[in-house]
């Protein structure tokens, strides 16, 4: 039972680096979704995906980008990484859209330090 | 602006008894709501939904109070294994991806 799985599972960058967090799901799910969690704050929406072939900004989508690759697959790109960059980033998929159902699937996080 | 608010905690419960926290939210219009459970450096999973008449799982309850905007999860019997950080999320109309807002969570610890 893989569900949702996220690589790297831990990063250090050092400034201005660019790095990939992959993210694959075998649920056979139509959105997926970056989120990044900080101390003292609520995971937050980077970059969505309701569907193949479609990506949308979320609440910090500033400093990212993201690529549905096929059904299954959903990275994020950091350009030019910066030390507020550093967070646990999760993946997460859902069957249906989240105005139907809140059920979200999660990764099990990539933490990203940047130095 | 979306807001949805938790009592961060820590909770200190000793086993077995009943514990209960809430969550607030600012926008009157939205529409539904959930808990969400996320243990120690691990990701969050969905514990459960919250229904306007409220619902039962096992030992959790859930409440909704429209006329207050406040949701509420209650344990009953705790288990040590209940110690987790529950967040709280709302959806919101627009609704979608954008439209979850997570609650910053509830840290509970539940003591032998």
């Amino acid at each position: 039972n893989a569900g949702v799985t996220q690589t790297p599972k831990f990063q250090v960058l050092k400034t201005g680096q660019s790095m990939t967090l992959q993210c694959a799901q075998d649920m056979n799910h139509n959105s997926m979704y970056w989120y990044r969690q900080d101390p003292g704050m609520g995971l937050r929406l980077i970059y969505y995906s309701a569907s193949e072939g479609t990506t949308d900004k979320g609440e910090v989508p500033n400093g990212y980008n993201v690529s549905r690759l096929n059904k299954r697959e959903f990275s994020l790109r950091l350009e030019s990484a910066a030390p507020s960059q550093t967070s646990v980033y999760f993946c997460a998929s859902s069957e249906v859209s989240l105005n139907l159902s809140g059920e979200l699937f999660f990764g099990e996080g990539s933490r990203l330090t940047v130095l | 602006r979306k807001e949805v608010e938790q009592d961060p905690g820590p909770f200190n419960v000793p086993e077995g008894a009943t514990v209960a926290f809430n969550c607030t939210y600012s926008n009157s219009a939205s529409q539904s709501f959930f808990w969400y459970r996320q243990d120690c450096r691990k990701e969050p999973k969905l514990l459960m939904s919250v229904y306007s008449s409220g619902n039962e799982d096992g030992r959790f309850t859930a409440q909704l109070n429209r006329a207050s905007q406040y949701i509420s999860l209650l344990i009953r019997d705790s288990k040590l294994s209940d110690s987790a950080t529950y967040l709280c999320v709302v959806n919101s109309p627009g609704g979608g991806a954008d439209g979850l807002t997570f609650g910053k969570g509830t840290h509970l610890i539940i003591q032998p």
